[in-house]
């Protein structure tokens, strides 16, 4: 079965800073998904890459999906308190979709 | 939005009883699903459902089983609650025709308890 490592498992980060995390697959890639949970709520969509060396922008956040597809990272520029929360890398293995242990980002002023 | 719910949105029950959580789509998304998340494990799948009657097991299915009847509801039951199934149960839905992007929505999420 294929295992999703995060890390860093969780981030302090300065409001204004910039920030990585990483989501590294025992197995190829041919799908990974990022998701943000907000504490105590559900998971929202952020992006899904499928080509090695895939790169997707949202506002202030980049996802990208190396060329060997078994590494995705997600940047996040600027960070505000908005981007506090959980995020979560997802690999397709279609239909079913196995999920990373989260990385718990907070944002301090 | 999704057109996704889950109930009860909260619920406490002691050791040895049956739950049932539902999850409602008005989607019409062939794929459900139902996972639990716990502190230092993420998100792990349950059960999921590829059509009515059509089920397969996930990676912790033990102490559950699920039943889909219709398309739009899918059911997690516990036989016989224990205090390990005390989490949050998140359903999610995926539509994988060549028009979507494949990701899943998901429900708000169901607080168990077991006492």
């Amino acid at each position: 079965s294929q295992e999703l490592e995060q890390s860093p498992q969780s981030l302090i980060v300065q409001e204004g800073k910039n920030l990585t995390i990483n989501c590294t697959s025992s197995k190829t890639l041919y799908g990974l998904y990022w998701y943000k949970q907000k504490y105590g709520e559900g998971l929202i969509f952020l992006m899904m890459l499928q080509k090695g060396g895939e790169e997707k922008s949202h506002e202030k956040i980049t996802a990208k999906l190396d060329e060997k597809k078994q590494q995705s990272s997600l940047h996040i520029t600027a960070s505000q308190p908005s981007h506090a929360g959980i995020y979560l890398c997802g690999a397709d293995g279609r239909p079913k979709l196995t999920f990373g242990t989260g990385t718990r980002l907070t944002i301090i002023p | 939005d999704a057109g996704i719910t889950q109930s009860p949105r909260h619920k406490v029950t002691e050791t040895g009883t049956p739950v049932t959580l539902r999850c409602h789509q008005t989607e019409n998304h062939r794929y459900m699903y139902w996972y639990r998340q716990d502190p230092g494990h993420g998100l792990r799948l349950i059960h999921y459902s590829y059509g009515v009657k059509d089920t397969d097991k996930g990676e912790v299915s033990d102490g559950y089983s699920v039943s889909r009847s219709k398309t739009e509801d899918f059911l997690l039951t516990l036989e016989s609650a224990t205090s390990s199934q005390t989490s949050v149960y998140f359903c999610a839905i995926r539509g994988l025709a060549a028009a979507n992007t494949g990701e899943l929505f998901f429900g708000e999420g169901s607080r168990l308890t077991v006492l």
